[in-house]
């Protein structure tokens, strides 16, 4: 079945650790994001590319870092320089299907600094 | 520029309607709609094309007005199942990424 995998589900972070988040995609989408989102919010961008080894920031991309070797893959780092990292963080991926993109989403893993 | 969503939050009785109406200050090409169950990742539901007609998903339907830029998601009959925040993505253009709403929670009670 082709989709989004994000692990792990939740992760738990010591002050000052750096930790990585996993996104993998095997629907051949060339383009894929992360996003942010906060308890009742909606979602901030952090960083997207739109082709491999090419990234761009996004709305929130302070205290985070990205990488973008494989298609498939997009890990996001969260370092110790992001002050307030407790979240829902959200991969997503997609492709231009004519007439429009198709975007969709994995299934989200929760940080929590302890 | 973020779309606006509203309202930004309904309560409904079990079988009654709801519209979740999702505005731009920009010309728009399409309007994408998302349904997040809480701690859940966002489901696609539907999309909607400039120029393109009225598209319905079971008892969801939604309507592009290109003369307001404006999209409105109608719930109709609404089940408890529905519970939820609806998220709008919107597209300047073919391709280009999506911007999305700050989301309207909706609350479907027995």
């Amino acid at each position: 079945d082709g989709g989004i995998t994000q692990s792990p589900k939740y992760l738990f972070r010591k002050e000052g650790q750096n930790v990585t988040l996993s996104c993998e995609q095997n629907l051949n989408h060339d383009a894929m994001y992360w996003y942010r989102q906060d308890p009742g919010q909606g979602l901030r961008l952090i960083y997207y590319s739109q082709i491999v080894n090419d990234f761009q920031k996004g709305d929130i991309a302070e205290g985070y870092s990205v990488s973008r070797e494989k298609k498939e893959s997009f890990p996001l780092t969260v370092t110790s320089a992001q002050k307030n990292p407790t979240a829902f963080y959200l991969c997503a991926s997609s492709s231009y299907r004519d007439p429009g993109i198709l975007q969709f989403f994995g299934p989200g893993t929760r940080l929590t600094v302890l | 520029q973020q779309p606006v969503q509203s309202p930004q939050a309904v309560i409904l009785r079990e079988g009654e309607d709801a519209v979740i109406n999702c505005s731009s200050s920009k010309a728009l090409y399409s309007v994408h709609w998302y349904r997040q169950k809480h701690g859940e990742a966002p489901v696609f539901l539907m999309i909607l094309l400039k120029g393109g007609e009225q598209k319905g998903h079971e008892k969801i339907s939604a309507s592009f007005n290109e003369k307001k830029q404006q999209s409105s998601l109608y719930l109709t009959a609404s089940q408890l199942s529905y519970s939820g925040t609806y998220f709008c993505g919107t597209a300047l253009a073919a391709g280009n990424m999506l911007t999305f709403g700050g989301g309207t929670r909706l609350m479907v009670k027995p």
